[in-house]
């Protein structure tokens, strides 16, 4: 069965320092990766997908993400955050023809 | 382009009552979706509608829990009775096809539900 591991529940971060949000994924068949964000009182919106292709993907708000087959990884990156960045982020998986299982969500923070 | 709209935004009630929530996709989405999302926990699929026809319900608790999409547009999903474990938020998503690889889900901003 796939889960998906978001390691750390929560992200302090100050304004304009870079921030790395960490998921793992465990899969016996390929899989599709994706990266939602959930600001307070709303639903989620997508960040990112990684399907095939590059492992370096680009996505809304300056977020990135590198898919790491051998590491099992997907982790979010945004070099430099904003005060509107607060919010839950959440990494999904999809193996084909699945339903999206979701991490546990991070929830990032980021201070003045 | 009018998002996903759910209501009621908020809703308790005491064990053993009933409740319903409603779902409005995205104009000219045929699929459907229900999740839930317990407090601190990653939302988890309940049931997902192709047009008015259930694709996949396999983590749907059946025994109290019932959704249906009749005209294939708007949906209800019903808790019968409601017990403590049931609080969380109810989220509804829709997409375009049901293509993993293509189709975007857009969510609605969810209904949180208190059981007390």
């Amino acid at each position: 069965a796939q889960s998906v591991t978001q390691l750390d529940s929560q992200v302090p971060v100050f304004e304009e320092a870079p921030v790395e949000l960490r998921c793992n994924y465990s899969s016996s068949v390929s899989v599709y990766l994706f990266w939602y964000v959930q600001y307070p009182n709303q639903g989620l919106q997508l960040l990112l997908k990684y399907l095939s292709g590059s492992t370096l993907v680009k996505g809304i708000n300056g977020f990135e993400a590198e898919f790491n087959k051998s590491q099992t990884s997907f982790h979010l990156r945004k070099p430099s955050v904003h005060i509107s960045d607060t919010a839950e982020y959440f990494c999904a998986g999809q193996a084909a023809g699945n339903k999206l299982t979701f991490g546990g969500g991070t929830r990032v923070l980021v201070k003045p | 382009e009018a998002g996903v709209a759910q209501s009621p935004r908020y809703k308790i009630i005491e064990k053993r009552q009933s409740v319903a929530f409603w779902c409005n996709p995205i104009s000219g989405h045929a699929t459907l979706y229900w999740y839930q999302q317990i407090l601190g926990q990653g939302p988890k699929l309940l049931i997902q509608f192709q047009n008015n026809g259930v694709v996949d319900d396999s983590q749907l608790p059946k025994d109290r829990f019932s959704a249906e999409r009749l005209k294939g547009v708007d949906s209800t999903l019903k808790i019968q009775p409601a017990k403590l474990e049931d609080s969380a938020v109810y989220l509804c998503a829709s997409s375009l096809g049901s293509s993993w690889r293509t189709d975007t889900q857009y969510f609605g901003p969810g209904t949180r539900l208190t059981v007390l």
